[in-house]
């Protein structure tokens, strides 16, 4: 069965990093694109990031542009989220999120880890 | 940027009613809507995407329709797990893939 396992939140300081591991299991990782999308503490959802299935297109909301990088490792089954520069207001639980369809970049999120909470705050 | 309202905020109803939730786009976003439910704790799961199309494993009392710039789920009789928070979704724009602010359905 798919499998998405995030790692890698903790509690981070305003303007510093973190880095973000999404473990992906049960499918093909190579063939499908990748998302990021958070949710801040009570609040609703956030659509972050993608990755195309070859990394060859790479999308970001404008509230982190310039400051994460999406990145993904297709020999380790792995996605990836550098987060620099982190603001309080990037404090959230970040879900890493299969696209629903094979090869397109689809735009919809068809499977989703249980998310990592990062938290900024001095 | 393509904006999405949802109404109503709460919706409170009881087990075995139907739940109608809206979902309004600022602009056309063809059919280009999906919806999902999030429970407390849990990752949200998709339930329908291109406005009416089913996800795996989504039971048939989930219903979607509409298209352009207003969009319906509907839940024809409710069961006690579907009380959770709905959130539309559009990606009409895959570069600015947004969300809705949610509806609740919590038990009357």
């Amino acid at each position: 069965q798919v499998q998405l396992v995030e790692s890698g939140g903790g509690v981070v300081q305003p303007g510093r990093s973190l880095r973000l591991s999404c473990a992906a299991s049960g499918f093909t990782f190579s063939h499908y694109a990748m998302h990021w999308v958070r949710q801040a503490p009570g609040k609703g959802l956030e659509w972050v990031a993608i990755i195309s299935y070859d990394g060859s297109n790479i999308y970001y909301a404008d509230s982190v542009k310039g400051r994460f990088t999406i990145s993904r490792d297709n020999s380790k089954n792995t996605l990836y989220f550098q987060m620099n520069s982190l603001r309080a207001e990037d404090t959230a639980v970040y879900y890493c999120a299969r696209d629903l369809q094979q090869w397109l970049v689809d735009g919809y999120f068809e499977y989703w880890g249980q998310g990592t909470l990062v938290t900024v705050s001095s | 940027e393509i904006v999405l309202t949802q109404s109503p905020a709460t919706l409170s109803l009881s087990p075995g009613e139907r739940a109608t939730l809206s979902c309004r786009a600022s602009q056309s976003v063809s059919s280009y809507l999906a919806w999902y439910q999030q429970k407390p704790g849990q990752a949200p799961r998709l339930l329908i995407y291109d406005a009416l199309t089913r996800a795996t494993g989504i039971p048939a009392r989930f219903s979607g329709s509409g298209s352009g710039t207003d969009f319906t789920l509907t839940i024809s009789s409710l069961e006690p797990e579907d009380f959770a928070v709905y959130y539309c979704q559009q990606r009409s724009n895959w570069r600015g893939e947004t969300f809705g602010p949610g509806t609740k359905v919590d038990i009357k």
